[in-house]
């Protein structure tokens, strides 16, 4: 089975912080993707960052970074400096390269960043 | 990176009433995905489209519900058939950026609320 779990339903920071969102997945297989998407209100689900199972290191993206945990099966995103207009639902999702193929999400993280 | 327009991007529907969701993409695409979303929830594969064949449904999604066209590499449709209440969600249309990868961009999305 491809299950991903999200156990923070919300989070709360001021602007300029840093926050950690959590995600964790189960898999057997050994070739699969990662990714975080932004789904900001009212507007469309964007591409946060992409992680590649097979590489060590961790992937960035300008102020945002994850925590790839492979033993741990343990994917988290950090955002950085913190932004007003990162407000926004972050889904976890994964992907199996073979099986089943699809994109499967977690239930999501509602981030508010206050002024 | 593709751009995917929905229509309608909301409408409110009577219970028992069919209403056809259309997904232009900008470019050519072998494979599009529709996905729902409940209000607060996660998001739902419902099938994969690809031209020329029939879509796949996932569990729980069936063909008498949820009819899907693909008639070019570009177009497709999702029909939410003899609506209830239930039906209301966001329904996402998608396409691979990547086969290989898993990634996905998304349409705006066509907010649907049933009466």
């Amino acid at each position: 089975a491809q299950t991903v779990t999200q156990s923070q339903p919300e989070m709360s920071v001021q602007e300029a912080e840093t926050v950690t969102l959590s995600c964790t997945y189960d898999t057997s297989e050994s070739n699969y993707y990662l990714f975080w998407y932004k789904q900001p209100p009212s507007r469309q689900m964007i591409l946060v960052i992409r992680q590649e199972a097979y590489k060590q290191q961790n992937a960035t993206e300008n102020r945002f970074s994850v925590n790839f945990q492979k033993a741990a099966k343990s994917f988290s995103l950090k955002i950085s400096d913190s932004q007003l207009g990162d407000t926004a639902m972050y889904f976890c999702a994964s992907y199996l390269a073979q099986g089943a193929q699809k994109l499967v999400f977690g239930q999501g993280t509602r981030l508010t960043i206050n002024p | 990176s593709a751009v995917i327009s929905q229509k309608p991007s909301r409408d409110i529907c009577q219970r028992g009433t069919s209403l056809t969701i259309q997904c232009q993409v900008d470019s050519q695409v072998t494979m599009m995905f529709w996905y729902r979303q409940q209000p607060g929830q996660s998001l739902t594969l419902i099938a994969t489209a690809n031209q020329g064949s029939e879509a796949t449904y996932e569990s729980g999604f069936v063909i008498d519900k949820f009819p899907i066209s693909r008639p070019n590499l570009t177009f497709s449709t999702l029909t939410v058939s003899n609506m209830s209440p239930e039906d209301s969600s966001i329904y996402l249309c998608s396409v691979a950026a990547s086969v290989n990868t898993g990634e996905l961009f998304f349409g705006e999305g066509s907010r649907l609320t049933v009466l």
